[in-house]
């Protein structure tokens, strides 16, 4: 199984401030077709998760402006402009390239 | 707008059988792989099978293969699990996911407690 490796696991963030996640991959997470597919979700407290970031880079709709998601091959980061107090959960990576698809351990972002 | 309601969870004892199921609106549900996702309480997320269209492309995590079955109604938009054998370690909220590879929508989930 590709083993997705995320840190910092806890993430004490002031308002307004940035945050960055990191997420590496045992394996490249370049398909067959190309494509690379590595998603981001936010899991808030008592919610089921919802995906912010697919394939690398593309935001969903109706995800603020100020997530992003960058990397290539093996290394992946999600990052937040301004730390927002909605944003409180936590974050997942996963891979879809390769079967099964796994997911990072889960970084918990806190406000300080 | 997109909706997956999962519903069928419950008590069972070790060894014993459930069947989920996910009932999917706002979308066209015979076009589209489906998945099911578990979260074992205060633990990570575990994808464990996912169904094409058709219903003939098939996968299963390792951990459940043998023992659940995922299948699909096209007609009534909806998604099944048939989880038998279950063990301790099968305890979670179970979600659905709308497709495969990119795991766009999820519903909020079904709690599923194996236990004696």
């Amino acid at each position: 199984d590709v083993v997705m490796t995320q840190s910092p696991l806890s993430l004490p963030v002031t308002l307004g401030q940035p945050a960055s996640i990191s997420c590496r991959s045992g394996q490249t997470l370049v398909y067959s077709d190309g494509n690379t597919y590595l998603h981001w979700f936010q899991q808030r407290p008592g919610q089921s998760p919802r995906r912010l970031i697919y394939r690398v880079f593309n935001r969903d709709s109706g995800v603020p402006d100020r997530f992003s998601g960058s990397g290539s091959g093996t290394d992946f980061t999600l990052k937040i402009s301004r730390v927002e107090a909605e944003d409180v959960g936590v974050y997942y990576c996963m891979q879809a390239t390769h079967w099964p698809f796994t997911f990072g351990q889960g970084t918990k972002l806190e406000i300080k | 707008q997109v909706q997956l309601v999962e519903s069928g969870g419950g008590l069972v004892k070790p060894g014993g059988s459930l069947r989920l199921s996910c009932t999917a609106s706002g979308f066209t549900f015979s076009d589209l792989y489906m998945s099911w996702i578990r979260q074992a309480p205060g633990k990570g997320l575990e994808y464990i099978s996912y169904i094409s269209p058709s219903g003939t492309d098939i996968i299963y995590a390792d951990s459940v293969k043998g023992r659940f079955t995922i299948s699909r109604d096209n007609a009534k938009s909806s998604l099944y699990l048939q989880m038998n054998s279950l063990r301790a370690e099968d305890t979670a909220v179970y979600y659905c996911a709308r497709t495969a590879r990119q795991g766009d929508y999820w519903g909020q989930g079904t709690l599923v407690i194996v236990s004696s």
